[in-house]
């Protein structure tokens, strides 16, 4: 089975560029998650959607981070303009409902901003 | 609200060393409780679970079991091997879809 697929894997763009990371979620998995890992701050989510509605977007940093799921294979996270201190690694994680439900993550999309 | 609180790295062994990672959580209710491991360059994926308490759940000769009158769910392996080397993170389902992520513990196995 394919996993959760990110897109790209590297990314390097200068400050003030408009960035667009993309995401693939498992198919039938009805949430989707965006995180953002730095060693400062480690692990912080960023969003969550459940069947493409956003359900919680308290995690976005500022208004230049914004996130959308058009549907329930993709969604991306766009950042503009970008900052040097967005530099990190930036997972997309899908899941089944239920408590019992472990998530799956994608191999991240690591992000420099120069 | 929920919170997960993990033992501080980073942890260095040597192989066949033994393995405990601490975890200890505060939440309402009865969560789920994960392990994921990370290695380097990838995503978290899940190592092992436990939906209730004195479950035990295992995998790839890790253990970890839910204690619910001490809200701890340790992790520990008999012999831990070089390829065991990355950061592992306990977990909590909390509510609506979203868990809470510990910090994080890097672990170092040398030959």
């Amino acid at each position: 089975d394919a996993g959760v697929i990110q897109s790209p894997r590297h990314e390097v763009t200068e400050m003030g560029q408009e960035v667009t990371l993309r995401c693939k979620p498992i198919s039938g998995h009805d949430y989707l998650f965006w995180y953002r890992q730095t060693m400062m701050r480690g692990l912080e989510l960023l969003i969550y959607f459940n069947n493409n509605v956003p359900i919680d977007d308290s995690g976005m940093p500022e208004d230049r981070f914004s996130a959308k799921m058009p549907n329930a294979s993709f969604s991306t996270l766009k950042i503009q303009p970008s900052e040097p201190r967005d530099s990190a690694v930036y997972f997309c994680a899908s899941s089944l409902t239920g408590r019992n439900q472990p998530q799956h993550f994608g191999d991240g999309t690591r992000l420099s901003i120069l | 609200g929920d919170s997960v609180t993990q033992m501080e790295g980073p942890v260095t062994l040597s192989e066949e060393a033994f393995l405990t990672i601490n975890c200890t959580y505060t939440a309402t209710g009865y969560p789920s409780l994960f392990w994921y491991v990370q290695y380097p360059g990838e995503g978290l994926q899940l190592l092992l679970k436990a939906t209730k308490a004195d479950d035990k759940g295992s995998n790839k000769g890790f253990e970890a079991t839910y204690r619910k009158e001490t809200t701890s769910f340790h992790l520990e392996k008999g012999s831990v091997q070089v390829s065991d080397s990355a950061v592992y993170f306990c977990a909590l389902y909390t509510n609506a879809g979203k868990s809470t992520f510990g910090d994080g513990t890097t672990l170092t196995v040398k030959p």
